[in-house]
């Protein structure tokens, strides 16, 4: 089964806002709520930033959301920092013996 | 605060099987599910598969045929064994909890070389 699909790189300056798409089908993203997303710095592992489409976990920043619409999930990040620049990736449970399918990745250049 | 931790050979011949072992501390394996997930040098990531405590597993199927997950919730440990392995499956190798159809907590991950 194929990934969802992810824009490459995304870039942004200090205090502006970005957002990163997560595009699937009927079957993982736009057939349940449990899309989330993770940030990545290198050389360390992800860290959960979104679950279950628009929660935040307890010390995730509020600057960071999250959204869906059909078959595409959206996170948001408002008032960019130095600090945001990194890989982030969604994932979404899905109805095909997968599971648990992943996008390619999106790098956040923060300008 | 749970803490996972990978070990295992960072090398592995080729045709060979690759074990590694996930430690859980800082709180108890039972009553979730834990993962494995894999990421190749400069690319994204792939999920392996997952058991629950009681020995459930659920496996990606393009690895399906060559995946084994085991646990020993004695030791809040589990642990992956990908059987005759190329250099295709050359990465690191994360340990995850599954929490509400995510992944909360990761292991630092543990870089597995595939050469002879």
């Amino acid at each position: 089964q194929s990934a969802l699909t992810q824009p490459a790189s995304v870039s942004g300056s200090p205090g502006q806002s970005i957002t990163i798409s997560c595009t699937g089908t009927s079957s993982d993203v736009g057939g349940y709520n449990y899309v989330s997303w993770y940030q990545q710095h290198p050389g360390k592992a992800p860290k959960l930033m979104i679950y279950e489409v628009s929660n935040r976990p307890s010390g995730v920043s509020n600057r960071f959301s999250g959204s869906k619409s059909g078959n595409t999930a959206s996170l948001t990040i408002s008032g960019l920092q130095a600090e945001d620049e990194a890989d982030y990736y969604c994932t979404s449970y899905t109805t095909s013996s997968t599971l648990f399918l992943f996008g390619g990745g999106t790098k956040l250049t923060v300008l | 605060q749970v803490q996972l931790q990978e070990s295992g050979p960072g090398l592995v011949k080729p045709s060979e099987t690759l074990s590694l072992t996930c430690t859980v501390s800082g709180g108890s394996i039972t009553s979730y599910y834990w993962s494995w997930i894999r990421q190749p040098a400069g690319k994204g990531l792939e999920w392996i598969g997952r058991i629950y405590t009681s020995g459930n597993t659920n496996y990606n199927p393009s690895l399906k045929s060559r995946v084994t997950m085991s646990v020993d919730t004695s030791k809040n440990q589990f642990s992956l064994k990908l059987s005759s392995v190329t250099a295709a499956d050359t990465a690191v190798y994360y340990c995850a909890r599954e929490k509400d159809l995510s992944f909360d907590y990761w292991g630092q991950g543990t870089l597995v070389t595939v050469s002879s």
